[in-house]
């Protein structure tokens, strides 16, 4: 069964400072996504890694993916008020010739204070 | 990209009902997939809606439970049947395109 841990699951920050949330899983992925999520909304989907090695960046957030230590990072860079959200990492397995079905990490709540 | 509308966005629903949410998207896609979100949770995926063929089911999710129908390849939906305050979630849909999942905006479901 897979698995899929973030760590933390809460983060205070201040603005301008920088962090990083990290995503555990527990086997051979096809594709790892990063989610964003405001209360009561839906998700938005930040970033799609598809291979080894491969690095995303988008404003003040970055993510990373290593394949072999099956783990994958989004660091968060000066940060501001406006990043407070809820962030998930999921996990796709390929399924015949299709994608989708995703396993979520428990998702990070994360707080910027002044 | 893909935009994909939900109805109903939310609704309060009494217990031993049953209610069903609607999906459509603006493109074609194969396969549709729903997910649950209870309160304070991470999402899980409930089944796998293919167009012309019946639903797949993850472990701890059934048919009588969570019917879903696919009529065409823009279209899903899914009824909670008979429902108890556990099933008060929000319920995503969700599709595959251009090589990223993208989701629905969501029905928050409250059962009392």
């Amino acid at each position: 069964e897979l698995k899929v841990e973030q760590n933390p699951l809460f983060l205070s920050m201040q603005e301008g400072k920088n962090y990083t949330i990290y995503c555990n899983y527990s086997t051979t992925s096809d594709r790892l996504y990063w989610y964003r999520q405001d209360p009561g909304k839906s998700l938005e989907s930040l970033f799609v890694l598809l291979s080894n090695g491969a690095v995303k960046q988008e404003g003040r957030l970055m993510a990373s993916l290593d394949t072999k230590a099956r783990l994958s990072t989004l660091h968060i860079t000066a940060a501001v008020h406006d990043l407070s959200a809820t962030y998930f990492c999921a996990v796709d397995i390929r399924s015949g010739t299709s994608y989708g079905k995703l396993t979520f990490g428990q998702g990070t709540i994360l707080t910027v204070h002044p | 990209s893909a935009v994909i509308s939900q109805k109903p966005s939310r609704d309060i629903c009494q217990r031993g009902t049953s209610l069903t949410i609607q999906c459509q998207v603006d493109s074609q896609v194969t396969m549709m997939f729903w997910y649950r979100q209870q309160p304070g949770q991470s999402l899980t995926l409930i089944a796998t809606a293919n167009q012309g063929s019946e639903a797949t089911y993850e472990s701890g999710f059934v048919i009588d439970k969570f019917p879903i129908s696919r009529p065409n390849l823009t279209f899903s939906t899914l009824t909670v049947s008979n429902m108890s305050p556990e099933d008060s979630s929000i319920y995503l849909c969700s599709v595959d395109a251009t090589g990223e999942l993208f989701f629905g905006e969501g029905s928050r479901l409250t059962v009392l």
